[in-house]
């Protein structure tokens, strides 16, 4: 049983428009979400953490985290082809577990 | 570029060949995980190390997967017995902080093909 999952799977996203990508976790331990970022053929990398209730925002990329829910969002404006890859959420806890949970990612198509 | 090194980038092993990956850390990263990312992009964690030390490893890694991360060498992930199963892509990641705060840095995996 997936303990992070993502939505929607697969998303296209039209250039210069907002993308948005969810994800929940079912383990309520977790206090920690991250959002990675893989281009085809590469390796994952970090795009952006958050650990407080609210919003952050760098840049084009803004994530929101409702610890209540354990959900997550991530949301890209001003989409460019090069935001197309496969986004991936991970969860983990500070205290305790050392591993980082990933969800199965929602890969984005941003269409020129 | 990524400073976590993988090596092969690709193997391809018959059914019951031993495989085996090896990973540089990124310089001055004590906490060195392994993952699997099967061909529906789900990410199976395999085991974790603190520089030698094991902190965490599954069921499957005990079995027929070894790993270790000797000091002032490669860390190093190997199955003894391929199945065709293990067919994925096999991501090194290193920390500077072991615990659930560390940023995961990835190599750029070992894609390994079991015939």
């Amino acid at each position: 049983q997936q303990k992070v999952q993502q939505s929607p799977e697969s998303l296209i996203v039209p250039e210069g428009g907002m993308a948005s990508l969810n994800c929940t976790s079912s383990d309520r331990n977790v206090d920690y979400f991250w959002w990675y970022r893989q281009h085809s053929g590469k390796s994952p990398k970090m795009l952006m953490s958050i650990f407080s209730n609210g919003e952050k925002e760098e840049g084009r990329f803004t994530v929101h985290l409702n610890k209540a829910s354990l959900h997550t969002s991530l949301h890209i404006r001003d989409s460019q082809p090069s935001d197309s890859a496969l986004y991936l959420c991970a969860a983990s806890r500070t205290e305790g577990a050392d591993r980082l949970t990933f969800g199965k990612g929602t890969q984005l198509i941003i269409q020129p | 570029n990524s400073k976590v090194i993988q090596t092969p980038r690709y193997l391809v092993k018959g059914q019951g060949q031993k495989a085996k990956m090896r990973c540089i850390p990124e310089k001055g990263h004590p906490v060195v995980f392994w993952y699997q990312q099967n061909k529906n992009n789900e990410f199976k964690f395999l085991i974790n190390f603190q520089n030698q030390e094991v902190l965490q490893q599954i069921d499957m890694t005990e079995k027929r997967f070894s790993a270790e991360c000797p000091s002032n060498s490669p860390c190093s992930l190997e199955i003894q017995s391929s199945e065709a199963g293990d067919s994925a892509l096999y991501l090194c990641a290193s920390s500077l902080h072991r615990g659930g705060t560390g940023q995961l840095y990835f190599g750029e995996g070992s894609k390994l093909t079991v015939l």
